[in-house]
């Protein structure tokens, strides 16, 4: 069955860094969402991508992130200079209608970042 | 203010027993989702529920909305060690995003 995969499953970094998240979408799917979960806190949304072009950002995607979708395949997260406050689990999910009914999402099993 | 509330945080039973977890918000949804997640894992779609009183069912569990679209419930009925995970109500917008809320830990103690 597809699935959504993400690499590495865990990122240790220094503070200032810049780390890059990857995610490889399902292959038919056409929208593609970054997710962050801190530890012991809700989910929470921070971009939606489509046609190649940012759809969507929450007020938590500010100028230090940035996504990219580099060779057709790949979804990337990008965090600048990263913070203590950016550890968190990151997911990535894609989702293969737009329109009519919500969509069902499917997440990645996640990037754990931790940011020293 | 949290735009969609779960309730119980945590909650921990026998095996066997049942239990209702509840979503609930002040706003008024045109769709809402259930999504469980397992540790070390992304969260899986259980169920869209888009009608007003809308029931579903996935074997053992029952899944609610609200008359007023507001709220929703998740039964579990005899509940099973399998069932243990952290469930997510999560309401989409406009097939942009999802909004998750708080979510329910739950344990079934075999």
């Amino acid at each position: 069955e597809p699935e959504v995969t993400q690499t590495p499953s865990h990122q240790v970094t220094q503070m200032g860094q810049e780390v890059i998240l990857r995610c490889v979408p399902i292959s038919n799917h056409l929208y593609f969402y970054w997710y962050r979960q801190i530890l012991g806190q809700k989910v929470e949304f921070l971009v939606s991508f489509y046609n190649n072009e940012i759809s969507e950002k929450s007020e938590i995607f500010d100028d230090q992130f940035s996504v990219e979708r580099p060779d057709g395949s790949n979804f990337t997260l990008k965090i600048r200079s990263t913070k203590l406050e950016d550890s968190a689990m990151y997911f990535c999910a894609s989702s293969v209608l737009r329109g009519g009914p919500p969509p069902e999402q499917f997440f990645g099993p996640g990037t754990r970042l931790t940011v020293l | 203010t949290q735009l969609l509330e779960q309730s119980p945080q945590f909650l921990s039973i026998q095996e066997g027993e049942n239990l209702t977890v509840y979503c609930n918000s002040s706003s008024v949804f045109s769709s809402l989702q259930w999504y469980r997640q397992e540790p070390g894992e992304g969260p899986v779609l259980l169920v869209t529920v888009v009608t007003g009183g809308e029931v579903k069912k996935l074997k053992r569990l029952t899944f609610q909305f609200g008359d007023a679209r507001k709220d929703s419930s998740l039964h579990i009925t005899a509940a099973q060690p399998g069932d243990t995970g952290l469930y997510l109500c999560g309401v989409p917008f406009g097939n942009e995003k999802l909004t998750f809320g708080t979510g329910t830990r739950l344990t079934i103690i075999p």
